[in-house]
């Protein structure tokens, strides 16, 4: 069974600043990775995805995946007060429907 | 775009009791999920279905059935509700071809009195 951690658990920062979010899994066989963002009430949203060693970088989104350490992290560039959710790290197999989730990191962003 | 839609939004119900929770999606998809949410615990899959009348079960399976009669539609049975238990339910579906995104709906929150 995949193991998915995240941290922090919880992140308060101000407008403006650097945000990093952290994943690690257990699975070396993993393939597909996947960010998630959701807001209070609402069901996750995916945000961006990752699926090859480097990164990606989508917007003020930058996700980097190295695949030897089993980490992948999640950079938000000049973060908003609309930024303000928890983020949730996903990851699953390719050719496999199951996905594993951490258990999220809480961002808030002061303005 | 298409939309997944859980119904109730609310389901308060009592010990023991036989609970039954819907979803309906309009994406076309073929895969759908059952997720619970609980506080600090993350997302864990209850059961999936790939198909029509496809059922697999996840790791928190036990006390829960599921039925997907038609394509567009997942419902999840909580065959006795405990005690005290508080969760949101989440339903998602996703396209078979691998590394594609899964769309949620808004969750249904269960408190068990």
């Amino acid at each position: 069974q995949e193991k998915v951690q995240q941290s922090p658990e919880s992140l308060i920062v101000p407008e403006g600043a650097m945000v990093s979010l952290n994943c690690s899994f257990s699975d070396s066989a993993s393939q597909s990775i996947w960010w998630y963002q959701q807001h209070p009430g609402k069901g996750p949203k995916a945000l961006i995805s990752i699926f090859s060693n480097g990164n990606k970088k989508e917007g003020r989104l930058t996700v980097y995946l190295n695949r030897a350490s089993l980490h992948v992290s999640l950079h938000i560039k000049d973060s908003q007060p609309s930024d303000s959710a928890v983020y949730l790290c996903a990851v699953s197999r390719t050719g496999y429907q199951n996905f594993y989730f951490g258990k999220g990191t809480s961002l808030t962003v002061i303005p | 775009g298409g939309i997944i839609t859980q119904t109730p939004k609310f389901l308060i119900g009592q010990e023991g009791q036989k609970l039954t929770l819907k979803c309906q999606q309009n994406f076309n998809h073929d895969t759908m999920y059952w997720y619970r949410q609980d506080s600090g615990k993350g997302l864990r899959l209850i059961y999936y279905s790939i198909t029509e009348n496809d059922l697999q079960k996840g790791d928190l399976s036990e006390g829960y059935d599921a039925s997907r009669e038609k394509k567009s539609s997942f419902s999840l049975t909580v065959t006795s509700a405990q005690k005290n238990e508080m969760a949101v339910f989440l339903c998602a579906s996703t396209t078979p071809q691998g590394n594609t995104e899964v769309f949620f709906g808004k969750g249904t929150r269960l408190t068990v009195v």
